[in-house]
């Protein structure tokens, strides 16, 4: 069946350093991609999503792009902050809009 | 806009207990989703609700579990009895057209502790 997998946290980093969180992906057909985070006491917010291969998705200075050779959709950021520290989700829709998660990977940036 | 509503935020029952939680949905949003996330692992889905009517129920253990969102507005999950097992975040999500991608907006959650 589909499935998602992300790397294990917690992925702990200094201010400015670069992240990279792993996600590879296995799934029949052409599912859209997505990576969410959750803030601490909140719900999972929609970070970035690719619907196609090659497609690239960014928001607030974070990329992944959706390579189907690799069946991978990596979550990157040049330069991390205190505040991105977070729970971060790779998340797949087989088209079927029933979302498949990742099991999340706990990001902690120290100053 | 408002986002999705969730009470209560944290629970503590007993096993064999009753408990229910209540979403509401984003204003206008035709699709509503309840998913569980046991600690450790991501959100699964339990149920999906077009309007007041049910799409997919296939991974909710109706034996126990049962959700009802009978004007197509706001949703109910309860569960009775409980089982340690049960212990987990329970998720809302809302979203306004099935069909647009990425469209689904979560709720906090409520944080179910089965003792």
């Amino acid at each position: 069946g589909d499935s998602v997998t992300q790397m294990e946290g917690p992925v702990t980093l200094s201010e400015e350093a670069f992240l990279t969180i792993n996600c590879t992906y296995t799934a029949t057909g052409y599912p859209s991609l997505f990576w969410y985070v959750q803030y601490p006491g909140e719900g999972l917010q929609l970070l970035l999503k690719a619907t196609k291969a090659d497609d690239k998705g960014s928001n607030k200075g974070f990329e992944a792009t959706y390579r189907k050779e690799t069946t991978s959709f990596h979550l990157e950021k040049g330069s991390v902050q205190v505040s991105d520290s977070a729970v971060y989700f790779c998340a797949l829709d087989p088209g079927t809009y029933k979302y498949i998660f990742g099991t999340g990977t706990r990001l902690k940036v120290l100053a | 806009e408002a986002g999705v509503a969730q009470s209560p935020r944290y629970k503590i029952i007993e096993k064999r207990q009753s408990v229910a939680f209540w979403c509401n949905p984003i204003s206008g949003h035709a699709t509503l989703y309840w998913y569980q996330q046991i600690l450790g692992q991501g959100p699964k889905l339990l149920i999906q609700f077009q309007n007041n009517g049910v799409v997919d129920d296939s991974q909710l253990p109706k034996d126990r579990f049962s959700a009802e969102r009978l004007k197509g507005v706001d949703s109910t999950l309860k569960i009775q009895p409980a089982k340690l097992e049960d212990s987990a975040v329970y998720l809302c999500a809302s979203s306004l057209l099935e069909q647009v991608v990425g469209a689904q907006y979560f709720g906090p959650g409520t944080r179910l502790l089965v003792l």
